[in-house]
């Protein structure tokens, strides 16, 4: 069964630091590419980042690029994401999405698995 | 910036047929974007529904079905249930790892 369990979430004021961790069980972590998304309170989904599976590609969304640090280690089967600066507009639920990106010959790009994400709450 | 745009909210008769849209401010949605629909309901975390424009995931009853409307990805739900009320995402694959969700539909079934 494929589980993506995500922790690390808090309260942290503004300005602060917080990391969040994603453990991963089920499928093969290392050769998977991951992504973070995130949900404001009582809003839509956002896409935040993403690390292919050697960590050789990554992307952030203009809105936390500077700020945020998307990383993973193959060998704990865990993805990360630290995140610096935070501001009050970071506040939301953080999902790790394994992204599923099909294989050179018949592509394809859609977030197959889900975690059940951790809350980071940013006010003083 | 791209910005995708989906109906905010849509209401369906139980049994009844919905058809929910997924576009771009500027441009046409085609299968070249991958167009994915997630399914989420208050406190959970999104459920894939349907990828590659028109793919059902695993375990998703055949009474969702994805297409290309005209200029725009759809999502229908053809004889809708009580549980089918929830909040549909489509997302759109913009190449170098960056995808992108839309606003979010909000159904109602009533």
């Amino acid at each position: 069964e494929v589980q993506l369990v995500e922790s690390g979430g808090g309260l942290v004021q503004p300005g602060g630091s917080l990391r969040l961790s994603c453990a991963a069980s089920g499928f093969t972590f290392s050769t998977s590419t991951m992504n973070w998304v995130r949900q404001a309170p009582g809003k839509g989904l956002e896409w935040v980042s993403y690390i292919s599976a050697t960590s050789s590609t990554i992307y952030y969304a203009d809105s936390v690029k500077g700020r945020f640090t998307i990383s993973r280690d193959n060998a704990k089967n865990s993805l990360y994401l630290l995140m610096n600066s935070l501001r009050a507009e970071d506040t939301a639920v953080y999902y790790c999405a394994r992204f599923w990106g099909g294989s050179y010959y018949d592509p394809d790009y859609y977030f197959d698995y889900w975690g059940q994400g951790t809350l980071v709450t940013v006010s003083s | 910036q791209t910005v995708v745009t989906q109906e905010p909210s849509f209401s369906v008769s139980p049994g009844g047929t919905v058809t929910l849209t997924c576009g771009l401010s500027s441009g046409s949605v085609s299968t070249s974007y991958y167009p994915s629909w997630y399914q989420q309901t208050p406190g959970q975390a999104p459920r894939t529904l349907i990828y590659r424009t028109n793919t059902r995931s695993s375990g998703v009853p055949d009474r969702f079905s994805g297409s290309i409307l005209g200029n725009k990805a759809a999502l229908t739900i053809t004889g809708a249930q009580a549980d089918d009320e929830s909040d549909y995402y489509c997302v759109l694959y913009m190449g170098s790892g960056i995808s992108v969700f839309g606003g979010g539909t909000k159904l109602t079934v009533l």
